[in-house]
């Protein structure tokens, strides 16, 4: 199974805000509302930003929206922050128990 | 707080076997399924396959399936992932993580395998 297409590469100035788009199909993305986001800092494990497409972690900031519209679901990212710089991850369940990773996404804030 | 706490770094030659580490601590470990993910240098995440510690009933990727074996002591709240054989294409960070309901949540700290001859 291929992984769930993201765009390589993301950039947007501080205080902008950025959207990141994850596209599968209708046996992933398009068929669970099972999606889930993280970010990975640099030589860092990745950490949860959302569950369940648009739910957050307690104490995570409200700058981080998750949502879904048929087999695409998106990272909204408001605010930018310096912080913000890092690698992004979709997932999906797919059924069956099993896990399908997007390619990920660099963001660079300039 | 959830902690995931792997075992450490660990350099093996071709043909060796490896088992590596997961402990869980902070939650009922047998309530939540454990996935393990693989991440090769500068690449994206790739999932191996989820264990289930209640009963240790597993789901491979069909990438992984045959290639590595995952298990679970439940005395230990302990998860593991194993290799007969290693190859050089398995050097990697090898990352546990537990599922909140479908996908992971919490993430160990990772652990990076070397194997060359």
């Amino acid at each position: 199974q291929s992984a769930l297409t993201q765009p390589a590469s993301v950039s947007g100035s501080p205080g902008q805000s950025i959207i990141i788009s994850c596209t599968g199909t209708s046996s992933d993305v398009g068929g669970h509302n099972f999606v889930s986001w993280y970010r990975q800092h640099a030589g860092k494990a990745p950490t949860l930003l959302i569950f369940d497409v648009s739910h957050r972690p307690a104490r995570l900031s409200s700058r981080f929206s998750g949502s879904k519209s048929g087999n695409t679901a998106s990272l909204t990212i408001s605010g930018l922050q310096a912080e913000d710089e890092a690698d992004y991850y979709c997932a999906s369940y797919t059924g069956n128990s099993h896990v399908l990773f997007g390619g990920g996404t660099k963001l660079t804030v300039l | 707080e959830v902690q995931l706490v792997q075992s450490g770094a660990d350099v093996k030659k071709p043909g060796e076997s490896l088992k590596i580490s997961c402990m869980s601590s902070e939650y009922s470990f047998t309530s939540y399924w454990i996935s393990w993910v693989r991440q090769m240098p500068g690449r994206g995440l790739e999932w191996v396959g989820t264990i289930d510690p209640s009963d240790s009933s597993t789901n491979y990727s069909p990438s992984f399936e045959g290639h590595v074996i995952m298990s679970a002591d439940k005395s230990r709240n302990t998860a593991y992932l194993q290799w007969s054989s290693l190859k050089v294409s398995d050097s990697a960070i090898y990352y546990c993580a537990r599922h909140g309901q479908r996908l992971p949540d919490y993430w160990g700290q990772g652990t990076l395998v070397t194997v060359s001859s």
